[in-house]
């Protein structure tokens, strides 16, 4: 199995920081990545595919980037209601896998 | 658009059968393929399998022993069978379909999940 590793596990930030989450795979996992958005007591939400994909209805000041085994996940001006743990998970080979998740807090 | 809502029993006696069902509304089952993922009650999220509407399956190695998944067209429903249970199967499971869009697949959307606990 391809392992998924996310840092830092938790994170304290201000409204209005920039905020990075570093996602690394264990082997090369090209664009296959995925990130999303669980808020407490809700089912995950999808942010962005294929490393860098927003999808429709997500706001801009969410972004990805990354190929191969290293992937960031970028909250430009963190809001309020981005509170949330996020995860990252790679679809490039079976079984899909997951990171540990990132929580992410309000200072 | 397309709903899923995960049903079962919320407690299942150790060593028993864990039995869910998924119901696809706003769309058919058909051309998917239709996943259950767990997450243990303050852990991450991990994978157990999935389902073809053809019938075509794929479990996580982890749990393909006591794994089985299946589909039922005619009532736009899948299913999750989970064998021999213990306290570690405690979690919440979610159904949800993978998507994709020039080779690229994702889960979406989701079930709004439901807790099974394992306990006697």
């Amino acid at each position: 199995d391809i392992q998924m590793t996310q840092s830092p596990s938790s994170l304290s930030a201000s409204v209005g920081d920039r905020v990075t989450i570093t996602c690394q795979a264990s082997q090369d996992i090209s664009y296959y990545l995925n990130w999303y958005q669980q808020k407490p007591g809700k089912a995950p939400k999808l942010l962005i595919s294929d490393a860098s994909n927003l999808k429709t209805g997500v706001p801009s000041r969410f972004s990805g980037s990354g190929s191969g085994t290293d992937f960031i996940f970028t909250i430009s001006s963190l809001q309020p209601e981005d509170i949330a743990t996020y995860y990252c998970q790679q679809y490039n080979s079976l079984p899909p896998t997951f990171g540990q998740g990132t929580k992410l807090e309000i200072k | 658009q397309v709903q899923l809502q995960e049903s079962g029993p919320g407690l299942v006696r150790p060593s028993e059968t864990l039995s869910l069902t998924c119901t696809v509304s706003g769309g058919s089952i058909s051309s998917y393929y239709w996943n259950w993922i767990r997450q243990p009650p303050g852990k991450g999220l991990e994978w157990i399998g999935y389902v073809y509407y053809t019938g075509t399956t794929y479990y996580n190695p982890s749990l393909k022993s006591r794994v089985t998944i299946s589909v039922d067209t005619s009532k736009n429903q899948f299913s999750l069978k989970l064998t021999s249970v213990t306290a570690a199967d405690t979690a919440v499971y979610y159904c949800a379909r993978e998507s994709s869009a020039n080779g690229w697949l994702w889960f979406d959307p989701w079930g709004q999940g439901t807790l099974v606990t394992v306990s006697s």
